[in-house]
């Protein structure tokens, strides 16, 4: 186990709809990470945050969004949604402070169905 | 721009025989290099990493990975395959910009046969 969880674990939405995926970070990690994969695909980048801020950010659209809160928790929103959303995304959480040699760790995933 | 390669879709191999798990990098600088595996419908769980030191790094369920400079590789390696490690095997760097992201690999799907 990671100590990183993510709801919902399956869901299917309609195209144009929003969704908003939920992770919770591993107790003292400081940093989360969101990813996309696509099937048959490797993990991509979406966006970083760090202390509740965007401090980076891959070539998604801005209809990708995301939270940091307070606790570390985190949100990834997506707004009209497209057929090609359709992905598991990964939440990913680390300690940012300790330097870039830190293991990052991964959730189990939400699998999102666009229709 | 940092970014691993994983030349095999595919590996097959018998169980109880050694395998081995192919990547090569390209980074500037010195590598932050990583092996994630990935089992049906479930997330990434880490497997090694090597940051510095010694190029024989070890890691869970009894895997290892060798780090080569000069040949820019980081290939994942077992002695004794086991049926169980069936699974995707992510190669990844660590990006050292402002995010420090991970740039992942397109995965080797790993087939051991009884």
């Amino acid at each position: 186990e990671t100590g990183v969880t993510q709801s919902p674990t399956h869901l299917i939405k309609t195209r144009g709809q929003q969704v908003t995926l939920r992770c919770s970070s591993q107790s003292g990690h400081n940093t989360v990470s969101w990813y996309q994969q696509a099937l048959g695909q490797g993990p991509q980048f979406i966006f970083q945050y760090y202390r509740e801020e965007e401090n980076g950010r891959g070539n998604f659209p801005p209809r990708f969004s995301g939270l940091q809160f307070p606790n570390y928790s985190s949100e990834l929103n997506v707004n009209a949604l497209e057929l090609d959303d359709s992905a598991l995304y990964l939440c990913a959480s680390s300690v940012r402070d300790r330097g870039s040699g830190n293991t990052i760790y991964f959730g189990e995933g939400s699998w999102l169905t666009v229709v | 721009a940092q970014s691993v390669a994983q030349p095999e879709d595919q590996v097959n191999v018998a169980e109880g025989n050694p395998l081995t798990v192919k990547c090569t990098y390209s980074v500037s600088g010195n590598p932050y290099l990583f092996w994630y595996v990935q089992y049906p419908n479930r997330g990434l769980q880490f497997l090694l990493k090597y940051i510095t030191g010694d190029n024989l790094v070890k890691g869970s369920y009894g895997f290892e990975a060798e780090f080569n400079k000069s040949q820019t590789s980081f290939h994942l390696k077992k002695p004794s395959a086991l049926v169980s490690d069936s699974a995707l095997y992510f190669c990844a760097v660590r990006d050292k910009g402002r995010d420090d992201k991970i740039i992942f690999g397109k995965g080797t799907r790993l087939h051991i046969l009884p």
